[in-house]
């Protein structure tokens, strides 16, 4: 079953603008985490935030996590064409260590 | 360093014909194995898992299968294929003794079942 929710489904923005695509999630998380696909290939892995975080950072990347609120945004800053892609969030499943449960994705197209 | 693949990249089969994905991983031990499918423009499916040699985990009951023969090999199987298993099939790992489960994705199958 899915736990996160990507919000909006689609983003286009002109390059040099910042994105910013939003997660919420059901159910008590140990850490979440947000991944990137470009078409027809595997995701890559961008960052994980745990739940005793609120903030983290990695280069043009910021996420914050609200656990009171359930959700998380991703804002990418200065965004590049190269940044098109869907975007992922995964939050753990709680009682599994093993698994991701894993939301519908942002689809964000840079406009050069 | 850690690698993983995943063949083949493309897959054009009848209805009702037999499957089969590979996916293996090098550069580790014992890694938790995982095999999604992801439709058209949506989230990821998990379909199976695995903690170890022999031991899978099913998700979803479907007209799928997998083995592991190997600490890291994963196999995806299918007796009789069906319109509905097309779609876009992800092979990923874990570390096995990580809490934090980061996954590291192969390239992916396009599987078109016609």
């Amino acid at each position: 079953s899915q736990q996160g929710e990507e919000d909006p489904q689609a983003l286009s923005i002109q390059e040099g603008e910042n994105a910013t695509m939003n997660c919420s999630y059901k159910t008590s998380i140990n850490n979440l985490q947000w991944y990137r696909q470009n078409s027809g290939r595997g995701l890559v892995h961008l960052i994980l935030i745990r739940s005793n975080e609120r903030e983290k950072h990695s280069g043009r990347l910021r996420v914050t996590l609200d656990t009171s609120k359930k959700s998380s945004s991703l804002l990418i800053t200065a965004s590049r064409a190269a940044d098109t892609a869907s975007y992922f969030c995964a939050t753990d499943a709680g009682d599994s260590n093993y698994q991701l449960i894993w939301g519908a994705g942002t689809k964000l197209i840079i406009k050069p | 360093s850690q690698t993983i693949h995943q063949w083949p990249a493309t897959l054009v089969q009848p209805v009702g014909s037999p499957l089969s994905l590979e996916c293996t991983v090098e550069g580790t031990s014992n890694p938790n194995l995982y095999w999604y499918r992801q439709a058209a423009g949506r989230g990821l499916q998990l379909l199976f898992y695995s903690v170890g040699i022999g031991q899978i985990s099913s998700e979803v009951p479907q007209n799928l299968s997998a083995s592991r023969p190997q600490d890291r090999q994963f196999i995806l199987s299918s007796k009789k294929l069906l319109l509905s298993d097309s779609g876009f099939y992800l092979c990923a790992w874990s570390e096995g003794e990580s809490s934090y489960n980061e996954q590291f994705f192969g390239p992916g199958t396009r599987l078109t079942v016609l």
